[in-house]
């Protein structure tokens, strides 16, 4: 398997536009998770899905912020319209036992200029 | 709630040495799963060791391994004959059990730097 998977790596935008994260998750995971990490905040959980249903979306930090999971095999986190203080790393992580913890994807780091 | 507490922000040991990273956390739970997870600069961060609660034998993952002390609520990381490419911040995480929740409680991290 690859992995969790994210795109794009990296991504630029200014401020007020539309931005997408892609997550594609490990084959068989039930539980997909999207995380912010922040220097000042560190780590910090926005949403989770359980079998593509969202189970808790309390980390959601406004309306700005949304997350779909349409299938098993992929997710998106969408910002519009972004700010400059949405600048993170954003992680998709996937589970399917909570054993074994989180796999994590390699980040998409976000800059809003 | 659960809080994981990482006291020490940064460390720095010479290539070779054995190093101790700290975390302690408070819970009511009986049932739960400890993690220390790694996240070099790369940013990719990675499941190092893991811990059952009601194990009392400690976790050994090759030259990582844990003290877990659950009646003193602490759960440190030895990393043996320390590697250059072992420096990485260092999470600490905590996840209870009994319920469908999967949510993992992080410790605020330690910054591991190893010297050549």
């Amino acid at each position: 398997d690859a992995g969790v998977i994210q795109s794009p790596r990296h991504e630029v935008t200014e401020m007020g536009q539309e931005v997408t994260l892609r997550c594609k998750p490990i084959s068989g995971h039930d539980y997909l998770f999207w995380y912010r990490q922040t220097m000042m905040r560190g780590l910090e959980l926005l949403i989770y899905f359980n079998n593509n249903v969202p189970i808790d979306d309390s980390g959601m930090p406004e309306d700005r912020f949304s997350a779909k999971m349409p299938n098993a095999s992929f997710s998106t986190l969408k910002i519009q319209p972004s700010e400059p203080r949405d600048s993170a790393v954003y992680f998709c992580a996937s589970s399917f036992d909570r054993a074994y913890g989180y796999t994590f994807g390699s980040g998409t780091r976000l800059t809003v200029v | 709630a659960q809080t994981v507490t990482q006291s020490q922000p940064e460390m720095s040991v010479q290539e070779a040495e054995t190093v101790t990273l700290s975390c302690t956390y408070d819970t009511s739970e009986n049932n739960y799963y400890l993690f220390w997870y790694k996240q070099p600069p790369s940013r990719q961060m990675i499941l190092v060791i893991r811990q059952e609660a009601y194990k009392q034998q400690n976790a050994t993952e090759n030259r990582f391994s844990v003290n877990f002390q659950k009646a003193a609520k602490s759960f440190s990381l030895k990393i043996s004959d320390s590697q250059l490419g072992d420096t990485a911040m260092y999470f600490c995480a905590f996840m209870k059990l009994g319920d469908s929740n999967y949510q993992l409680i992080w410790g605020a991290g330690t910054k591991l730097i190893i010297k050549p």
